[in-house]
């Protein structure tokens, strides 16, 4: 299964809310992660089942979708979440594919 | 608390052989519902899944390197043990290890990874 995120680069303002796309080229059900991973750092998992948020991640973070189809909201920006963002699938494996990756910058 | 750590050569000569070795603590590979997987991202690029083992030692592995890899697991040790045969300079990444609670599926902890360098 092919992951592709949309936009490569997303330019954003800190305070205004960021949107990243994720499209699976087959259903994955709601079998989808999204990693945050800032420069220098291992991944940090941020959503699983397409829309949970993993322990500790605060609530600005928000993931919806299913299918082939994904988008993760950060509400309102923060100085810390700039930073390169993937989408994964875990429903058709192995390989458990990612995608090439969203990098959200100021 | 959960943590796991990558340790392996940082320099590697092409066609060797390259063994790296996950140590993890706070959970148990032999009797609760875990998994461990190898993930690797080459400077610059994407995050590519390597190889998985599970609790109950069932393997799994990226189809295009399934000739070069295996994985293993010490319970003993805690230890998680990656080889890939045969290295290329296209396999110089960082490559991290990751637990899967197998309920979700995602990688929920990450090693702080290990870089390698293929090149003579």
């Amino acid at each position: 299964i092919v992951m592709t995120q949309s936009p490569a680069t997303l330019s954003v303002s800190p305070g205004e809310r960021a949107t990243l796309s994720c499209r699976a080229s087959q259903s994955v059900s709601n079998n989808l992660a999204w990693y945050q991973q800032k420069p220098g750092q291992a991944p940090r998992l941020l959503i699983y089942g397409a829309s949970t948020r993993a322990t500790g991640i605060p609530a600005r973070f928000s993931g919806s979708g299913s299918g082939t189809e994904f988008t993760l909201t950060i509400s309102s920006l923060q100085s810390e979440d700039f930073a390169v963002y993937y989408c994964q699938q875990y429903n058709n494996w192995p390989p458990e594919t990612f995608g090439q990756g969203t990098k959200v910058e100021i | 608390q959960v943590t796991l750590r990558e340790s392996g050569p940082a320099l590697v000569k092409p066609t060797q052989t390259l063994t790296l070795t996950c140590t993890f603590s706070g959970f148990s590979l032999s009797t609760s519902e875990m998994c461990v997987s190898w993930i690797r991202q080459p400077p610059g690029k994407a995050l590519e899944w390597l190889a998985r083992i599970d609790w109950d030692d069932d393997k799994y592995y990226n189809t295009s390197l399934r000739t070069r890899l295996t994985i293993s697991k010490d319970t003993s040790k805690n230890q998680v043990v990656l080889t890939m045969t045969n290295l290329d300079p296209v396999d110089t990444a960082t490559y991290y290890c990751a637990r899967m609670p197998h309920y979700h599926g995602a990688f929920d902890i990450w090693g702080q990874g290990t870089v390698v360098t293929v090149s003579s």
